[in-house]
């Protein structure tokens, strides 16, 4: 597609449950970024995929969160059990390659609302 | 750790009036980029311009410049001529070369542009 696509735009969802959310990332884009977005935390920085592959995932806030990516393209991020402190947007962001070409390509997030 | 400081929460200045933005940061890294993105109302992040540390010369893009200090760790965002489009979440951001650690993001400021 022309830009990083990201669904769903919106989600509410009770306290406990399950959710998943997708990011259809520019095609070609090697790299791929989730952040979150939240009043109290500011924007932060949660997990990076080169490729399929994340390296490091110590920056996702807890067990209930993961992550993963397949085919190079799409990456889904899911929450279990979810609490009402996740109540955020979430940002994905894709790049070409991550060290030859910096500049990152946001989605308009998901606003993830737990009631 | 790296850590981006933008101390100006909010900004309002009269249509088509030069307006600067700080931000500094800190790192023991050498090897880094720099960054400015606009986020609107939509939500999505929009790069504004950046610097690669390794260059002495300010990036400029249009109205849009920076004055990049790399010895005070400072790197403001100047816009010439401000309009009412230019309303926006302004995010200083920093990266570390190759990518892997994603984006670290300042609060923000809010600027508002007056008719």
């Amino acid at each position: 597609g022309a830009g990083v696509s990201q669904s769903p735009s919106n989600k509410v969802t009770e306290k406990g449950k399950d959710v998943e959310l997708r990011c259809d990332p520019i095609s070609g884009h090697t790299a791929l970024y989730w952040y979150r977005q939240s009043l109290g935390q500011g924007l932060e920085f949660l997990i990076y995929f080169q490729g399929n592959s994340a390296p490091d995932k110590s920056g996702l806030p807890s067990d209930r969160f993961s992550a993963e990516r397949t085919g190079g393209s799409v990456s889904t991020l899911t929450i279990q059990r979810t609490q009402q402190e996740d109540s955020a947007v979430y940002l994905c962001a894709s790049s070409l390659d991550s060290g030859k070409n910096t500049e990152a390509f946001f989605g308009q997030g998901t606003r993830l609302t737990v009631v | 750790a790296q850590t981006v400081t933008q101390s100006q929460p909010e900004m309002s200045v009269q249509e088509a009036e030069t307006v600067t933005l700080s931000c500094t940061y800190d790192t023991s890294e050498s090897n880094y980029y720099l960054f400015w993105y606009k986020q609107p109302p939509s939500r999505q992040m929009i790069l504004v311009i950046r610097q690669e540390a390794y260059k002495q010369q300010n990036a400029t893009e249009n109205r849009f410049s920076v004055n990049f200090q790399k010895a005070a760790k400072s790197f403001s965002l100047k816009i010439s001529d401000s309009q009412l489009g230019d309303t926006a979440m302004y995010f200083c951001a920093f990266m570390i070369r190759g990518g892997a650690d994603g984006l670290t993001f300042g609060k923000g400021t809010h600027l508002i542009i007056q008719p």
